[in-house]
């Protein structure tokens, strides 16, 4: 079965912390992606790679890195976490034809 | 950069009268388009995908997309309190793997 999965769920940090986001697909898909969504914004596009070892930047990248490890695992990353990055963060794959989200990563920075 | 806009930003319909959503977008490179579906606090859960002009069906939701006109449109038929959610278009960016989105459609239907 087609799946996309995050972790965590739900991430609490503080101003200036490090923060990594975890997501894996078992799709075999090769495009990736990494989202967050805020009220009244849709879904931004932060950063998105077609293979491991490929990175490419999305619309809002500000404030984060991506690294594709392996064709499955995408991660994102806070490296100073700022009150601006309190959002719900969506992970994706895709192939040409289908696209399959996560169930998302809720993260505050207090 | 390639831009989708949806309108209206929200819409109240009755119970059981047709619900019609819009997508625009800014070139006719896209491959594919998808309308998803989001309840407060939830996922996103896949309604149409539409992958040429004309009309796909999937139960009581009904996409339209015409390149020509840089449009796509869903249509709900007999809509439910329980369609009341936040609508997403999405679609590939022609000639890359990027997946944008336009900011939604809020719609609550009334009972």
């Amino acid at each position: 079965e087609a799946a996309v999965t995050q972790s965590p769920r739900n991430k609490v940090t503080v101003t200036g912390g490090n923060v990594t986001l975890s997501c894996r697909q078992t799709n075999s898909h090769n495009y990736m992606y990494w989202y967050r969504q805020d009220t009244g914004h849709g879904l931004r596009l932060i950063h998105y790679s077609y293979g491991a070892g490929n990175l490419q930047i999305g619309d809002v990248p500000d404030g984060y890195k991506a690294t594709r490890t392996t064709q499955e695992d995408f991660f994102l990353l806070l490296e100073l976490a700022s009150p601006s990055q309190t959002s719900l963060y969506f992970c994706a794959s895709s192939d040409p034809t289908e696209v399959f989200f996560g169930k998302g990563t809720r993260l505050t920075v207090v | 950069q390639q831009k989708v806009q949806q309108s209206p930003e929200s819409l109240t319909v009755s119970e059981g009268a047709m619900a019609s959503l819009n997508c625009t977008f800014s070139d006719g490179t896209s491959d594919n388009f998808r309308w998803y579906r989001q309840h407060s606090g939830k996922g996103l859960e896949v309604l149409v995908s539409i992958f040429s002009d004309g009309e796909k069906e999937e139960g009581r939701f009904t996409a339209h997309l015409n390149r020509a006109s840089l449009h796509v449109s869903l249509h709900i038929r007999e809509p439910q309190p329980s369609d009341s959610a936040v609508y997403l278009c999405a679609m590939h960016q022609g000639g890359s793997a990027k997946l944008i989105f336009g900011e939604g459609t809020k719609l609550t239907v009334s009972s």
